[in-house]
């Protein structure tokens, strides 16, 4: 089954609108921790924002947003004011366990093209 | 500027050639990974490295071997390439504690591989 699951391959988000990135998950862990990356066409990935799963409050980073609903076990990107450097590739993963040696397990992404 | 450094970033070999990519970080991180990304999925777990001195099989590691040479080194060969592992190839290193695991990976800029 999968762990992460990102349902949407692509999206066109016109600029400036608000672009919400969905990711569900699956695991048993009460402890686990979940991350988002950027991949802009250039290659490289990008960490953008991280959310435990013992966070009280949804985590925040300039105009990332992570909207974390953990009894529906989703952990979804907001980008507010979407710009064309938005434009890219991004990926959901997800660390289960507490051990600091930890593995990622990652979602297959989701391509988001920004129109001016 | 501190970070994982990858080398090479280009490569094309003929079918049954061996190579080696280099991976290094100055980021004093114990935890070192290899990953693959073909078109349109995510990045899989070939192996890894949880501290110096050990190594451990990811999901695909059929075909490759990894050397941890020491904490800041860690190693992937192609014994016989295939086709099949035409890929790009990451190299990324995470730390001990909490904080690391908030910070997530810190991924090199990649090795894109051609196997003809």
């Amino acid at each position: 089954a999968q762990k992460i699951t990102q349902t949407q391959p692509g999206m066109f988000v016109q600029e400036k609108e608000a672009v919400t990135l969905d990711c569900t998950y699956d695991t048993s862990d009460q402890s686990y921790g979940l991350f988002w990356y950027k991949q802009p066409s250039s290659g490289e990935m990008i960490f953008l924002i991280y959310q435990g799963s013992y966070d009280e409050q949804n985590a925040t980073e300039g105009r990332y947003s992570l909207n974390f609903q953990k009894a529906r076990k989703s952990a979804n990107l907001v980008i507010s004011a979407s710009q064309l450097g938005d434009s890219a590739m991004y990926f959901c993963a997800m660390r289960e366990g507490r051990h600091s040696n930890y593995q990622l397990i990652w979602g297959a992404g989701t391509k988001l093209i920004i129109k001016p | 500027n501190a970070g994982v450094t990858q080398t090479p970033k280009f490569q094309v070999l003929k079918t049954g050639q061996s190579m080696t990519l280099q991976c290094a970080q100055d980021m004093n991180h114990n935890s070192m990974y290899w990953y693959r990304q073909d078109p349109g999925m995510g990045l899989r777990l070939i192996y890894y490295s949880a501290s110096e001195g050990t190594t451990d099989k990811g999901e695909v590691p059929n075909g490759y071997n990894v050397s941890r040479l020491n904490k800041r080194e860690f190693s992937l060969r192609l014994e016989s390439a295939a086709p099949s592992q035409t890929s790009v190839y990451f190299c990324a290193s995470s730390g001990p504690g909490v904080r690391a695991t908030r910070d997530g990976y810190t991924f090199g800029s990649g090795t894109r591989l051609t196997v003809v």
